[in-house]
């Protein structure tokens, strides 16, 4: 099986930074995506790494090290609307998706 | 119709009983995927359509059965409901399957008693 871990929970102050670990031990690696869920709501694509290197999106960055099985999502400037789960998820040899169970952050005035 | 849709949005359903959780996507997404998302355990796949006519199995298949007898239709079956599968049932499709991201319907809470 694929084995995805990341930290259950998260707290941060608004306008701050938070990096969000994820670690995964798969067969074979074809890419990581990192979704965003609000309470109660569907997950939402936030970014896509297959190469290792950082990728930024605006507020948002995602870094990738193959070598070590690793990855992290970077949240600036915290907002309250940033307030909700964050899914790693991995593509392993055969192409599906494998799901880390997420990360609650929840961001404080 | 914008996206992909779910239907119910929740149902409680008896023990036993059949139910068949629909999605539809309009977005002519080749692949298809069906998750059921627990508390602590994250979305766990539990059936797949790279293409119409064809399905396979996730991680979590038993007690589950899928078609895909068009692009836009893949509908979930539960033949005889068991506790066990209280959950949230997300359905998502993305254009080709391997690197796209994939979108992900409103979800349906089933809680069987």
């Amino acid at each position: 099986g694929q084995n995805i871990d990341q930290p259950t929970e998260m707290t941060a102050t608004e306008g701050a930074i938070v990096q969000i670990n994820c670690t995964y031990q798969t067969s074979g690696f074809n890419g990581l995506f990192w979704y965003q869920q609000h309470a109660g709501e569907a997950p939402t694509f936030l970014s896509y790494n297959v190469l290792d290197g950082l990728e930024e999106k605006g507020r948002f960055s995602s870094f990738l090290s193959r070598s070590k099985g690793y990855s992290y999502l970077l949240l600036k400037e915290l907002q309250m609307k940033d307030s909700a789960s964050y899914l790693c998820a991995v593509i392993s040899n055969d192409y599906k998706l494998s799901f880390g169970a997420g990360t609650t952050v929840t961001v404080r005035a | 119709i914008a996206g992909i849709t779910q239907a119910p949005t929740s149902q409680i359903l008896a023990a036993g009983r059949r139910m068949t959780l629909r999605c539809t996507q309009d977005m002519r997404h080749n692949a298809m995927y069906w998750y059921r998302q627990d508390l602590g355990l994250g979305l766990r796949l539990i059936h797949y359509s790279n293409t119409a006519g064809t399905t396979g199995k996730g991680e979590v298949p038993d007690g589950y059965s899928v078609s895909r007898a068009n692009t836009d239709d893949f509908p979930l079956t539960l033949a005889s409901a068991v506790p066990s599968q209280t959950s949230v049932y997300f359905c998502a499709s993305s254009d080709s399957g391997e690197s796209d991201e994939q979108f992900f319907g409103p979800g349906t809470r089933l809680t069987v008693l």
